[in-house]
Formats: C-alpha cells, structure tokens, sequence
C-alpha cells in the first residue's frame, strides 16, 4: 500500500451543502492530483496542485476549489454540492523533481454521496 | 482539451491467453501515457507507463507499445492468469501536470 491517505472514507451530504475532503501525500512528493470517479467510470481530472500553486486543471466548475499546503497535504472544496456530484474522490501524488519518477501514487478515495 | 478513448470496455480471456487493450488520444502534445490496474473496491496502481520518446516498452508479461502518427498506444498483457483480472486504465498526459483516463476495460480471466 502507498503512503497516501485520504479522508473521510466515506460521506453522506444533502444537496447545496459544502464539503471538504482531504489527502496527505506520501513523503517526499510536492505535487497532489485529485480526480472525481463515478462508478463503472474511469478517474476525470479535477486539478493539480504543486508547491501551493494550482499546476493544471480539467473542466470542472469554479465550485469545486482546492488548497495544498506547506507540508504538501492538500483538500478539495465542492461547494453547492449536486445529485451529480455523488462519486470517489482520489487523490494521487507525485514527485516533480528532476529524473525521478512521475508516477501517480492514489489513496484510497472518499465515497461521497449527496441526497 | 485531450480525449481518451479506450476499447474494448470487456474483455473475456482464458488463462494463459493474450489480451490487447488500446487506447486513442486527441492531443498531440500529450507525452506520457500511463496504465493503470484497478481492483475491485482498491485504488488504481500503475503497472507500465510510456514516455513519447520511446515506442515500446516491457515489463516481464505486459508490455505496451505507443504509435505517435496515429495517436494511439496499447496495452499487451500475456501468459495471462486470473489474478489479472480487473479494470485497467490508459491515461494520457502533457508535462504530467493534467491527466486524463479512458473509460476502463474489465478483463475476466477465466481458469
């Protein structure tokens, strides 16, 4: 198993409520991915975060907002939460540094389900 | 933005067979293309990925192999064995910084 921890492991929250899920990366990666996974779905792309800095992100509304902090842990925001946003949430994280490796260690999810 | 396309979404195999799953991109700058191995109810590992500067690459029973003209890059699994079976994943990246998955194919490995 990787380093890399998320929570809760599981959520339930009402439809226009606001949630905040968290990962801390394995040790010694600066970088945090999160991705949305609805069942029988592949992981869809919600942003990046490097060093603080958002590095990249994928067509997800401005509701769905992040954070990474100093140690590199990081949280996802979803704001007015919808029927639709009922899915896992991975992150995975990775090192930038030079002539390492880029692979993408996952955590174990958060199951949201909005009502 | 990319498009990843991933066929087939079920694949039957019996044991000690080959499997093929292939994957399209959109992007042409895309430049990293990871698999990724997806058990039930676990998190997605990786198990092979390939850079745009290389064609082919093995790891002991899988292999993948990347067409850069056609946008396309697959997945060889052989010798297969029923604790292969599960959903595998093909992603494409650019710079590594945005990622993007296929839809997934459930291999069923039957003794």
């Amino acid at each position: 198993e990787t380093g890399v921890t998320q929570s809760p492991t599981h959520l339930i929250k009402t439809r226009g409520q606001q949630v905040t899920l968290r990962c801390s990366s394995q040790s010694g990666h600066n970088t945090v991915s999160w991705y949305q996974q609805a069942l029988g779905q592949g992981p869809q792309f919600i942003f990046q975060y490097y060093r603080e800095e958002e590095n990249g992100r994928g067509n997800f509304p401005p509701r769905f907002s992040g954070l990474q902090f100093p140690n590199y842990s990081s949280e996802l925001n979803v704001n007015a939460l919808e029927l639709d946003d009922s899915a896992l949430y991975l992150c995975a994280s990775s090192s930038e540094l030079a002539g390492a490796s880029y692979e993408q260690y996952f955590g174990p999810g958060t199951r949201l389900t909005v009502t | 933005g990319e498009n990843v396309e991933q066929h087939p979404s079920t694949l039957s195999v019996q044991e000690g067979d080959s499997a093929v799953i292939k994957c399209t991109y959109s992007d042409s700058a895309s430049n990293y293309f990871p698999w990724y191995k997806q058990e039930l109810g676990k998190r997605p590992q990786l198990i092979i990925d390939i850079r745009s500067n290389v064609g082919e690459k093995k790891d002991q029973r899988i292999a993948v192999t990347l067409n850069k003209t056609a946008k396309h890059f697959s997945l060889h699994i052989t010798e297969t064995q029923p604790e292969d079976s599960a959903v595998y994943f093909c992603a494409a990246s650019v710079d590594f910084n945005k990622f993007y998955f296929g839809s997934g194919t459930k291999l069923n490995v039957k003794p």
